[in-house]
């Protein structure tokens, strides 16, 4: 099965920063690529999403980047406000489900 | 409106007891999931039913049984609960299978 390695484990930056999480797959076969943020209490909420025909995706302050070839993509965060503090997972998926790496706790500071 | 709620929030119930989950999407959609999250926050899937059929079951002890009566409705239903069981069950639909998922609040069970 896919397996998926996301890394750090926990962010701290200090408001203004960028922060960026990575995260690696191992089944080549894999074509979509989304990233979801989890406050404290609530569900997983998708923030951006990427399909393997694309190399980067941005929207605002985020920006996701797909490297098919080394099989890693990551999530890049700029200008952090402290509302960004939260848990986010990446995730992949070839032909059914999600499989979510361990996520990252990121705390931005003001 | 919610878009995928699921029912109860809390849950706290003994070991060995039977519970149920509900969860209901007004999406429209055609797949339906349930993930368990741990208290290391791993999410790891549980079912998936599309259109209402079983397609994935990954590894689940056969306590757990999930039941789809229709496209909008995929209900958990847990027997004879252990203390390993206390986590955090997440709902979600996408359109399709391969699609972004919507998840619901969750239900924190907890087994005592």
């Amino acid at each position: 099965g896919e397996n998926v390695e996301q890394h750090p484990s926990t962010l701290s930056v200090q408001e203004g920063d960028s922060a960026v999480i990575k995260c690696t797959y191992s089944d080549s076969a894999s074509n979509y690529f989304p990233w979801y943020k989890q406050e404290l209490g609530k569900g997983p909420q998708l923030i951006i999403d990427i399909r393997s025909n694309v190399g980067e995706k941005k929207d605002q302050r985020i920006a996701v980047t797909l490297n098919k070839t080394a099989k890693h993509f990551s999530l890049h965060i700029t200008e952090t406000q402290p509302e960004d503090s939260a848990v986010y997972f990446c995730a992949v998926s070839g032909y059914s489900t999600l499989t979510f790496g361990k996520g990252t706790m990121l705390l931005v500071s003001p | 409106d919610t878009a995928v709620s699921q029912t109860p929030k809390y849950l706290v119930t003994q070991m060995g007891n039977d519970k149920s989950i509900k969860c209901e999407q007004n999406l429209g959609h055609d797949t339906m999931y349930w993930y368990k999250q741990d208290s290391k926050k791993f999410l790891k899937i549980m079912f998936s039913y599309n259109n209402k059929e079983l397609i994935i079951n990954e590894t689940v002890p056969n306590r757990f049984s999930p039941k789809s009566p229709d496209k909008a409705h995929l209900n958990l239903h847990i027997n004879s609960l252990e203390l390993g069981d206390s986590a955090v069950y997440f709902c979600a639909s996408s359109p399709h299978q391969n699609t972004e998922a919507f998840f619901g609040q969750g239900t924190r069970l907890t087994v005592v």
